[in-house]
This record gives C-alpha cells, sequence and structure tokens, in this order.
C-alpha cells in the first residue's frame, strides 16, 4: 500500500520569507500523481500544485514550486515570499491508477504559521 | 460552478441515533469520495464511486456505515447507530475521472461531526 509521510508537524516563517515543506512517499508504481493541498482554519481544501511523476520538471504556481525527487521518492513544497494568508495545514497527497482505482492518499500534514 | 455542497455543515447528536450527510457533487465529475479526517487518523478514504457504482469501500470503519450515490448529483453517507468515536469532519469530493488522472479532486467545505 503506498504511504505518504510528513515529517513536520509544524513549521514557523516570518512574512516575507521563505519556506520549505518536505514529503516522502512509497510506492512501487511508476506513473503516479503527487499533490499538495491547502486547509486554512476554514476547514476548506484548496489545491495548491500537483506534478506528474512521468514529467522531469518541477511544478510552480506562482510562490508555490516544488521540488520533485522521483529516485529518492520526495516531493518537496517550498513558498516563496510568505504571507499571512500562506497560514494553514499543508497536507501532501499521492494517486495512483491502476485497474481503474483511483484512491488519493494523504499524509497527516504540517501546520505552517507565517508570523508578521 | 457552485462547488461540491455538503449538509449540513455541523452536526451534533445523541449516542445511538441516526445521522445522514449528504453531497452535491460538481456537475460532470464522475467520481465522487467520502474522506473522515480526524486528529489522530488524519485524513481517511472512507468510499469512493465511480459513475455512481461503488469502488472501494475498504476504508468504511463497519457495518455502522452505509454510502449511496442514486444518481450523478447526490450522495449520502449514513452512520446508523452513531457512537461518540465517529465524531470527525466528514469531507466529500468530486472530480473528473477518466483519461486524465491528472485531473484534482474538489472538497467541499464538509461536516463536522459531534456525537456526545
Amino acid at each position: 500500500a503506498q504511504t505518504v509521510t510528513q515529517s513536520q508537524p509544524e513549521m514557523s516563517v516570518q512574512e516575507a520569507e521563505t519556506v520549505t515543506l518536505s514529503c516522502t512517499y512509497d510506492t512501487s508504481e511508476s506513473n503516479y500523481y503527487l499533490f499538495w493541498y491547502k486547509q486554512p482554519p476554514s476547514r476548506q481544501m484548496i489545491l495548491v500544485i500537483r506534478q506528474e511523476a512521468y514529467k522531469q520538471q518541477n511544478a510552480t504556481e506562482n510562490r508555490f514550486s516544488v521540488n520533485f525527487q522521483k529516485a529518492a521518492k520526495s516531493f518537496s513544497l517550498k513558498i516563496s515570499d510568505s504571507q499571512l494568508g500562506d497560514t494553514a495545514m499543508y497536507f501532501c497527497a499521492f494517486m495512483k491508477h491502476q485497474g481503474g482505482s483511483e484512491k488519493l492518499v494523504f499524509g497527516k500534514g504540517t501546520k505552517l504559521t507565517v508570523n508578521p | 460552478d457552485a462547488g461540491v455542497i455538503q449538509s449540513p455543515r455541523h452536526e451534533v447528536t445523541e449516542m445511538g441515533q441516526e445521522v445522514t450527510l449528504r453531497c452535491k457533487p460538481i456537475s460532470g465529475h464522475n467520481s465522487l469520495f467520502w474522506y473522515r479526517q480526524t486528529m489522530m487518523r488524519g485524513l481517511e478514504l472512507l468510499i469512493y464511486f465511480n459513475n455512481n457504482v461503488p469502488i472501494d469501500d475498504s476504508g468504511m470503519p463497519e457495518d455502522r456505515f452505509s454510502a449511496k450515490m442514486p444518481n450523478a448529483s447526490f450522495s449520502t453517507l449514513k452512520i446508523q447507530p452513531s457512537e461518540p468515536r465517529d465524531s470527525a469532519v466528514y469531507f466529500c469530493a468530486s472530480r473528473k475521472g477518466g483519461g486524465s488522472y491528472n485531473s484534482p479532486l474538489h472538497f467541499g467545505n464538509g461536516t463536522r461531526l459531534t456525537v456526545t
């Protein structure tokens, strides 16, 4: 079974600085997808960024970028120029496709606090 | 696009009572997922449907839990009888399945269930 590990339960960063959240996963699949979701105090789950395993180029969405290391099974999220609104829980997620299965497996999350 | 709509937003009930959670997926999405979120276990997939058919219900905790999807625009998750350990936030999510497996999950705002 696939597992997703986020080793940092909590992190904090000063406004305008850069922070990196780590994520590792375990799979024997060669083709899969990785996601980062954000959950602010409002409880809503918001997609931040996604990466396809067969693409070597790291995904980027404005201030958010990933460092995808397929051999190491690592998928870290970098937030540049942190803003107060980035304060939230961040979840790393893995999805394989095999035999019609579309299960999205989540890590336990990292609570990020951006300080003014 | 109204997004995934869940009701109720909050539910407080007594142990032993029946609880029904409701979900309306995004129009055109053919895959629907029910997740449960707790502090201890994080986000757990309970069940998911593809084209209204249950594909994987291995995450359903026990026979007290049941889920239905009578049509493409409505799903329910029922707990009967409810127990205090069922207290959690229950999320419904949908996506457009099929060929593009990087299509992300869109989440509803969740139902916070408290069983006393």
